[in-house]
């Protein structure tokens, strides 16, 4: 069984260019969740996406960023126009279950894409 | 401070010693997990333990949860050089996990 997959695993990208950063849950997982590593620093949550919808993207920065997981395949992490602070490891999770009746369930983590803006 | 800091910050150890990390959080959740990190790679799940258990093993780790406290340490026993990687706790109040900014773990051999 595959995990959680994402690519690419490293992206060089200059200022001013888009970074498309991409991840495979988990089969059968239905939650996506993306994360963002400054280095040194902990996880910080960026947006939480189910099939086709967002749920929770309260931790996304207003602009510039998108997140999306259509229906058939990976769901995408698209940084627009980047700068050198969007440097960071990028983190994918899923789940097989949300949040639902006060069960929380196990977040599986993906390898990570490490992005580098020059 | 932000939810689930970790203490200390930095840890080293000789070989067959046991290793203690805590986590303390601020806000009531449903679970505590741990995570391992190993330099430049990904998260590796190690060890959930629920709002209602107070203690929990798996092999070398030991997981205590405190909600009164809102407190967590994790202990790793007889450690190993392979033990060597940043741990961090995350705390799960729904759909995002909260993570602290974790403890560098060096198990010297």
């Amino acid at each position: 069984n595959a995990g959680v997959m994402q690519n690419p695993r490293h992206l060089v990208r200059r200022r001013g260019q888009e970074a498309r950063l991409r991840c495979s849950p988990v089969k059968g997982h239905s939650h996506v969740y993306w994360y963002r590593q400054l280095p040194e620093e902990g996880l910080k949550f960026m947006v939480y996406l189910q099939k086709e919808n967002i749920i929770d993207e309260s931790g996304m920065p207003k602009e510039r960023f998108s997140a999306e997981f259509p229906k058939e395949g990976p769901s995408i992490l698209r940084i627009q126009q980047v700068v050198r602070g969007d440097s960071a490891a990028y983190f994918c999770a899923s789940s097989p279950l949300g949040r639902r009746g006060g069960l929380s369930n196990e977040q599986f983590f993906g390898p990570g894409t490490r992005l580098t803006v020059l | 401070s932000q939810q689930g800091e970790e203490d200390p910050q930095a840890l080293s150890i000789q070989e067959g010693e046991n290793a203690t990390m805590n986590c303390s959080y601020k806000t009531s959740i449903n679970n505590l997990q741990w995570y391992r990190q190993n330099s430049g790679r990904g998260l590796v799940h190690l060890i959930l333990i629920r709002s209602n258990e107070r203690e929990k093993h798996s092999g070398r780790l030991r997981v205590t949860l405190d909600t009164s406290k809102k407190s967590s340490s994790l202990l790793i026993t007889a450690s190993r050089a392979a033990d060597t990687a940043s741990y961090f706790c995350a705390t799960d109040r729904g759909s995002r996990l909260t993570f602290g900014e974790g403890t560098q773990l060096t198990v010297n051999p």
